[in-house]
């Protein structure tokens, strides 16, 4: 049983380019998440999904977008990178809004 | 300023110590969440409480509604106890709010 299963562990991008990180949840949750933690800031919320099908913005969702291609998984996608999107990204999974969080391991990004 | 404070933002403590560390929060709840974040950057959710007390080996967690204040204990502090603990309290829908976290090193 996996989990929550994050990709990549590491990016290195250019100002301007674009990438998208996968996260998948074997665990048969209905809600995903996507965070970003950066030094002195408590986790923050980019976008989340309630249910399949569904998506919503967080706290800081300028400059991303998102898909819920499947019960299983929520891409978060970059369409062109900035600096201040350097950062560690989080993405996360519960049964249901109220349950306890599943952290996938993160992945760091660095934007030159 | 973070509905979320956490004291002390740093802990060093020597093995076997009891360990405390507190959360308060600006606004009523319905449930308070623990993580740990270890070393490596990997986050583990220890504990989800709205009321009294939790138990899990040698943590312990408890939440006074009235006071808007949690603690996370840790009793027979180890090594392997050293990372970062984070309060979150939810906030409308789905969206929590964090804390910034406590560190804390325990040494032999």
């Amino acid at each position: 049983n996996a989990g929550v299963t994050q990709t990549p562990k590491f990016q290195v991008l250019k100002t301007g380019q674009s990438m998208t990180l996968q996260c998948a949840q074997d665990m048969n949750h209905n809600s995903m998440y996507w965070y970003r933690q950066d030094p002195g800031m408590g986790l923050r919320l980019i976008y989340y999904s309630a249910s399949e099908g569904t998506t919503d913005k967080g706290e800081v969702p300028n400059g991303y977008n998102v898909s819920r291609l499947n019960k299983r998984e929520f891409s978060l996608r970059l369409e062109s990178a900035a600096p201040s999107q350097t950062s560690v990204y989080f993405c996360a999974s519960s049964e249901t809004e109220n349950s306890p969080l599943h952290f996938g391991n993160g992945t760091r990004l660095t934007v030159t | 300023k973070n509905e979320v404070e956490q004291s002390p933002q740093n802990l060093t403590a020597q093995e076997g110590e009891f360990i405390t560390i507190n959360c308060s929060y600006s606004v009523g709840i319905s449930a308070l969440h623990w993580l740990q974040q270890h070393p490596g950057g990997g986050i583990v959710s220890l504990f989800m409480l709205s009321s009294g007390k939790k138990k899990h080996g040698r943590l312990i967690a408890t939440i006074n509604i009235q006071e808007k204040h949690s603690s996370l204990h840790i009793t027979a502090s180890h090594p392997r106890d050293s990372a970062v603990y984070i309060c979150a309290r939810p906030g409308t829908a789905s969206k929590l709010t964090f804390g910034t976290g406590t560190r804390l090193q325990v040494t032999l």
